[in-house]
């Protein structure tokens, strides 16, 4: 039972173009939403994340959506460049699960962005 | 100090063999995170630390064998491993406050011959 989707394995953009990174989740208890970067050979990176009672959060190029009522998030990368190509990961969490202090997040199973020159 | 440094990198053990995983962070994060991950697949959790004390075990098999020493180590004790078990094994750490998501190591690639 996957909780958090991710239904495209891959996205190729060219530079300069806008990204969009799609995840689905079906657990209603999820209340933090945070996208994770990682290159071949290399762990998981924290990107930007977004509390349930946001609709949107910007850091730079990077923009994520929430659309609680669709159980929807995306994430945008404007202008998208040759380095962020890597696999992007959504991630959720319930903090209530386990009192804020220490958490666990469910994983989807990754998109692999390729930008173009 | 804003990493997690996971040794070793690779390692390859054999079925009867006993082995350690080592996970260190100076960044005085309190909670501290074993995931599993195979190829195409998310990562999945194993264990969580608070406080140096086992929080979260997510049902996983004896064989796996979690310890945090002190607040900057976590080690992950192997034995009898079977081929399934080959894996990426990363270790993460936490802040108490959420809003960083969890700090990464560069994982150990582990595989049981």
């Amino acid at each position: 039972d996957q909780q958090v989707k991710q239904n495209s394995p891959s996205l190729s953009v060219q530079e300069g173009r806008i990204s969009i990174l799609n995840c689905d989740y079906t657990n209603s208890m999820f209340d933090y939403f945070l996208w994770y970067k990682k290159y071949p050979a290399e762990g998981p990176t924290f990107l930007i994340s977004i509390s349930s009672i946001k609709d949107k959060n910007e850091d730079g190029r990077f923009t994520v959506f929430l659309n609680k009522s669709a159980k929807h998030l995306s994430l945008h990368i404007v202008p998208s460049q040759p380095g962020d190509s890597a696999v992007y990961f959504c991630a959720a969490s319930d903090l209530q699960y386990s009192g804020g202090s220490n958490y666990k997040l469910t994983f989807g199973k990754g998109t692999l962005l390729t930008v173009n020159p | 100090d804003t990493e997690v440094t996971q040794t070793p990198k690779h390692l390859v053990m054999g079925m009867t063999n006993k082995k350690s995983l080592k996970c260190e962070q100076h960044m005085g994060h309190r909670a501290m995170y074993w995931y599993k991950q195979k190829a195409k697949k998310p990562p999945e959790l194993m264990f969580v630390y608070s406080y140096e004390k086992l929080s979260i075990n997510e049902s996983v098999p004896s064989r796996f064998s979690p310890e945090c020493p002190n607040s900057s180590l976590l080690n992950l004790h192997l034995h009898a491993l079977q081929p399934e078990d080959s894996a990426l094994y990363l270790c993460a750490s936490s802040p108490s406050h959420s809003n960083y998501g969890y700090t990464f190591g560069s994982g150990t690639r582990l595989t049981v011959v």
